[in-house]
């Protein structure tokens, strides 16, 4: 079974300039969450999906951070304009209806903004 | 609001000793799990143990326990015979029950070092 996947593995742009992160959760998992790790700071919930409906936005730092889920599978996540302070590992993990506690999580996507 | 909160930002510790990472938490809900993830310098988070807070008993797996002392509120993660292969960051992480969003709240970590 193929685990979570996130891609890019590593992404370096300048301030001002558009990144989309993609992440696809293990198969058949309904749950999927961003959570991002700024450097040197505890990694952080960003968001939650239940299929394609966001569930929990409550940790997305600003408007400038934009979440989907095409039909409840793979999810992007997309800076728009990004900032330096949004340099930082963002993970991506996924869990089955049943077993919500069981968050399996991918490789994350290095952002670096210069 | 919860809390985790991991005290050692770094660990060097002899090859084939037992090893404990210290993690207490914060909360006000009665349900809640505790978990524990390594992630080695490949980057990926490896889930390692999970303890409900109804759990009477110590969750273990394999090499690792997780010692819960709930009216103490810790979740100390124990490595028994470390390996060379244990070397990682290591965070502690909880969630609550809250219909089905299970979003983890994490500690800032402890980066592990094995030595030989």
């Amino acid at each position: 079974e193929a685990g979570v996947t996130q891609f890019p593995s590593h992404s370096v742009i300048e301030k001002g300039q558009t990144v989309t992160l993609r992440c696809d959760p293990i198969s058949g998992h309904d749950n999927l969450y961003w959570y991002r790790r700024v450097m040197g700071k505890e990694i952080k919930f960003l968001l939650h999906f239940v299929k394609e409906s966001k569930q929990d936005e409550s940790g997305m730092p600003n408007n400038r951070f934009l979440a989907e889920r095409t039909g409840g599978t793979y999810s992007t996540l997309k800076v728009q304009p990004a900032e330096l302070e949004d340099s930082g590992v963002y993970f991506c993990a996924s869990s089955q209806s049943q077993r919500t506690y069981e968050q399996y999580f991918g490789p994350g996507t290095r952002l670096t903004v210069t | 609001a919860q809390k985790i909160t991991q005290t050692q930002p770094g660990m060097f510790v002899q090859e084939k000793e037992a090893v404990t990472l210290d993690c207490t938490y914060d909360t006000s809900d009665q349900s809640y799990g505790l978990f524990w993830y390594k992630q080695p310098s490949s980057g990926e988070m490896i889930f390692l143990i999970y303890q409900g807070s109804y759990d009477e008993q110590n969750a273990t797996e394999g090499r690792y326990s997780l010692n819960f002392q709930k009216a103490r509120k810790s979740a100390n993660l124990v490595i028994s015979a470390s390996q060379l292969g244990d070397s990682a960051m290591y965070f502690c992480a909880m969630t609550v029950s809250n219909f089905g969003n299970e979003k983890l709240t994490f500690g800032t970590g402890t980066r592990l070092t094995i030595i030989p």
